[in-house]
């Protein structure tokens, strides 16, 4: 099975400067139809998952372009260049390339 | 406005049933890969199991493989997960989402409770 590794776990960040989530998956995740299927949620404090980005670097509908993910093969990377407090939360990535599909283990973004 | 919302959740005893179920409005749930993924308390998020458009083709992750079952029914634009043999483990916020090569929308999730 693939193992999807998130590092930092925990990520202070002070508002307004940037931040990043590194994600690194144990096997290729390049699909046998040549696209990679890279996802990243974000979770706030209560509520449901939202997807922020599909296939490394496609923002899903209404995602600010402060968050941008870039990556290829078996690193990538989550960024969002100026945070505000709206991005207080967990973010995970998750593979969809192979079955059983994984997450990783959650990096908790929090406001110095 | 898509939107799905997950039913059935509660308390049971360990070696217990129960049987979940999504309603979908807003998109057409009959062209969509649908999921369940959980979250159990304090935890991370698992994708459980996931059914294509048609309910031919079923994953679960290994886990829960023999003891739940996902179906669905287009004509009531319904998800369902059979949940059987439930143990202390399976104790997790459920949310059903939309997928598209990921889960792209979800619910709001209902709470299953093993316990007793």
């Amino acid at each position: 099975d693939v193992v999807m590794t998130q590092s930092p776990l925990s990520l202070p960040v002070t508002l307004g400067q940037p931040a990043s989530i590194s994600c690194r998956s144990s096997q290729s995740l390049v699909h046998s139809d040549g696209n990679t299927y890279l996802n990243w949620f974000q979770q706030r404090p209560g509520q449901s998952p939202r997807r922020l980005i599909y296939k490394i670097s496609n923002r899903g509908s209404g995602v600010p372009d402060r968050f941008s993910g870039s990556g290829s093969g078996t690193d990538f990377t989550l960024k969002i260049s100026r945070v505000e407090a709206e991005d207080v939360g967990v973010y995970y990535c998750m593979q969809a390339t192979h079955w059983p599909r994984a997450f990783g283990q959650g990096t908790k973004v929090e406001i110095k | 406005e898509v939107q799905l919302v997950e039913s059935g959740g509660g308390l049971v005893q360990p070696g217990g049933s129960l049987r979940l179920s999504c309603g979908a409005s807003g998109f057409s749930f009959r062209s969509f890969w649908t999921t369940w993924v959980r979250q159990a308390p304090g935890r991370g998020l698992e994708l459980v199991s996931i059914i294509n458009q048609d309910g031919s083709e079923k994953y679960y992750v290994d886990s829960v493989k023999g003891r739940f079952t996902i179906s669905r029914d287009n004509a009531k634009n319904s998800l369902y997960l059979q949940m059987n043999s439930l143990r202390a483990e399976d104790t997790a916020v459920y949310y059903c989402a939309r997928d598209n090569w990921g889960p792209e929308y979800w619910g709001p999730g209902t709470l299953v409770t093993v316990s007793s």
